[in-house]
């Protein structure tokens, strides 16, 4: 079946350490995105690629960084400058002209 | 900055009743609205969209009803069940430019209960 498989589901870091959460899809999307989920809270976009080898940041890119070297990864590196990391991390992906955007079942992430 | 504000933040709806949840946005050119549904601990998952040139959007139990002018959009639940319980983002986008970034709700959490 395709999909989006984000992993680990869980994920416990100290302070200080940064961290790389995985995302994969095999639903050839050219498109691929990550969220920040905070709880009672909406979706706040980091970062987001529309091509291979290309990306940019979004509302909240500040602490995180990414790459895209392939159409079906686009891991996010949450780095020790981002001052609240604990988080529940979304990746998606969608085709460019519907719009329509599929997520994983995302990290939840907990620093220490 | 690009908003999209959600009411209400949490709703309690009898089992067979009708769930309304309202958005306003802000930034005239987007032109594709979705609604997405979350169970605690998974992603978010589409549930319906609608674009700008319709006023109204059915599926099955679920309707987007959509004001232009106004730039409001509301989600409806029909026969609101107990496996609806769950919560519910609405999201703005432009499909043609900007990458089809979202920019989301806050979220209505909606209890239907049996």
């Amino acid at each position: 079946d395709g999909g989006i498989t984000q992993s680990p589901k869980y994920l416990f870091r100290k302070e200080g350490q940064n961290v790389t959460l995985s995302c994969e899809q095999n639903l050839n999307h050219d498109a691929m995105y990550w969220y920040r989920q905070d709880p009672g809270q909406g979706l706040r976009l980091i970062y987001y690629s529309q091509i291979v080898n290309d990306f940019q940041k979004g509302d909240i890119a500040e602490g995180y960084s990414v790459s895209r070297e392939k159409k079906e990864s686009f891991p996010l590196t949450v780095t020790s400058a981002q001052k609240n990391p604990t988080a529940f991390y979304l990746c998606a992906s969608s085709i460019r002209s519907t719009g329509k955007a599929t997520f994983g079942s995302g990290t939840r992430l907990t620093v220490v | 900055q690009q908003q999209v504000k959600q009411s209400p933040q949490s709703l309690i709806v009898q089992k067979g009743g009708i769930s309304i949840i309202n958005c306003a946005y802000e930034n005239t050119a987007f032109d594709y609205f979705p609604w997405y549904q979350q169970f605690p601990g998974k992603g978010p998952a589409l549930l319906i969209a609608i674009r700008p040139d319709v006023s109204e959007k059915k599926e099955g139990r679920f309707t987007i009803s959509f004001n232009k002018s106004a730039k409001q959009f509301s989600l409806h639940i029909m026969d609101s069940q107990p496996g609806d319980s769950a919560t519910y983002f609405c999201a703005a986008g432009t499909l043609v430019a900007a990458g089809n970034k979202l920019t989301f709700g806050g979220g209505t959490r909606v209890l239907v209960k049996p």
